[in-house]
């Protein structure tokens, strides 16, 4: 069974920093590129930043840049977010997900196919 | 930046109806198009890839269709497990992807 546990939530005050983990068990972790999504509270999703399978690429949402840094460690199974100078609007819930390739008759399409419960990052004084 | 907007934000529904739910790219994605569902305190959770292809262990009553910029999840026969709120996904710009704002399904 494919799983998805994320941790490292908590309170923080602006400016501060944290770094979320996630761990993945019941799939091959180095054969899949990796994305942290968010959710700011009563919001929509929002996709954060992603990493490849050997974490040489890796990509985020403008609004995060220089900020937060994902990275991966294969090794343990494992995704992290580095959270820096953090600000109030970056309060949400925390979700790794898979991202899954499909080959299928009409072409080659990418989904997240699994996801983990979730973290709860709030930034406030 | 593709941008997603769904329509419409929120609706009501009676179990046994049938549910439209529309999403619009800014620019043309082929088919490149993904819906979640989300239940209150939960991950989402994949129903539809390509536009129209269904995951895996997804009721047949989800579908979904549309190509280019217009695209449509239709759930026949709305069960009582299915009122949730409905993402739209886009990934074109893959491994930049954007959400739609979500349509939320309300019990009438």
């Amino acid at each position: 069974e494919v799983q998805l546990v994320e941790s490292g939530g908590g309170l923080v005050q602006p400016g501060g920093s944290l770094r979320l983990s996630c761990v993945g068990s019941g799939f091959t972790f180095s054969n899949h590129w990796m994305s942290w999504v968010r959710q700011a509270p009563r919001k929509g999703l929002e996709w954060v930043a992603n990493i490849k399978q050997d974490g040489s690429d890796k990509y985020y949402v403008d609004s995060v840049k220089g900020r937060l840094t994902i990275s991966r460690d294969n090794a343990k199974n494992s995704l992290y977010l580095e959270m820096r100078s953090l600000r109030g609007e970056d309060t949400a819930v925390y979700y790794c997900a898979r991202e899954r390739d499909y080959n299928d008759t009409r072409g080659y399409f990418e989904a997240l196919d699994f996801w983990g419960q979730g973290t709860m990052v709030t930034v406030s004084s | 930046d593709i941008q997603m907007t769904q329509s419409p934000s929120s609706l009501s529904a009676s179990v046994g109806d049938r549910v439209t739910i529309t999403c619009r790219a800014s620019q043309r994605i082929s088919s490149y198009l993904n819906w979640y569902q989300q239940k209150p305190g939960k991950a989402p959770k994949l129903l539809i890839y390509g536009a129209s292809s269904l995951q895996s262990g997804v009721p047949s009553r989800f579908s979904g269709s549309g190509s280019g910029t217009d695209f449509t999840l239709t759930i026949t026969s709305l069960q009582p497990e299915d009122f949730a709120t409905y993402y739209c996904q886009q990934s074109y710009s893959t491994p930049m992807w954007t959400f739609g704002q979500g349509t939320k399904v309300e019990i009438k």
